[in-house]
């Protein structure tokens, strides 16, 4: 089946310590998205690729990056973790106009040590 | 940007019962989703309604974009249907799906 791929599903990370958690998509959607969800919170996007063009929230941390190689694959770079970056990060999916919306992955739930 | 309130922020019921999640939105939108976030995190989607109404078994969901709100129904419930369920909405040319607060359900056996 198509779908939205994240891993891993868990991450440990030392504080300070870099961390990429990786996305991959099996639907050939343009554009691919990263999102923050803490606890009891509502997913906050961080930033979003629409093909190879990049859109950075205004409120995103400089500490947070992303890459997209190719139309498959998103990473998201943690340069330097601290402990209010533990959080579930959500990879999801869209094309737009075609009447699908979007698709989710299962998330990497990220804890900083 | 556009703003997306959920009510109500908390919800129980008792087994078998039925009800209605709500959003409102402050503009207008060309996409409109539910999703319910299970227990692991994963958000499934239920519903693609940027307008009309649909069905998918015990679940129903209702948007009024001329109104900007959107209504789901949840009938018969069952303790599987407890989680967070949440709306989000993209508005036209932004390419940038905002969330609301989200309905936490409590189904109790």
């Amino acid at each position: 089946d198509a779908m939205v791929i994240q891993n891993p599903r868990y991450q440990v990370t030392q504080f300070g310590k870099p961390v990429t958690l990786s996305c991959s998509q099996t639907l050939n959607h343009n554009v691919m998205y990263w999102y923050q969800q803490k606890s009891s919170q509502a997913p906050k996007l961080l930033f979003h690729y629409y093909d190879k063009d990049f859109n950075n929230e205004a409120d995103t941390p400089d500490n947070f990056q992303s890459r997209r190689p190719n139309t498959s694959f998103c990473f998201l770079d943690i340069r330097s973790p601290g402990l209010g970056d533990a959080a579930m990060y959500l990879c999801a999916t869209s094309s737009p106009g075609t009447g699908y919306g979007y698709t989710f992955g299962s998330g990497t739930r990220l804890t900083v040590v | 940007g556009i703003q997306v309130e959920q009510s109500p922020p908390d919800l129980i019921l008792q087994e078998g019962a039925n009800s209605t999640l709500r959003c409102n939105f402050s503009d207008s939108v060309n996409n409109l989703q539910w999703f319910h976030q299970n227990p692991w995190g994963q958000l499934i989607n239920l519903f693609y309604i940027p307008s009309g109404t649909k069905q998918n078994g015990r679940l129903s969901a209702t948007t009024v974009a001329t109104e900007r709100y959107s209504l789901l129904y949840i009938s018969s419930s069952q303790t599987t249907d407890s989680g967070v369920y949440f709306c989000a909405v993209e508005r036209y040319n932004f390419n940038k799906f905002y969330f609301g607060s989200g309905t936490k359900l409590n189904v109790k056996p």
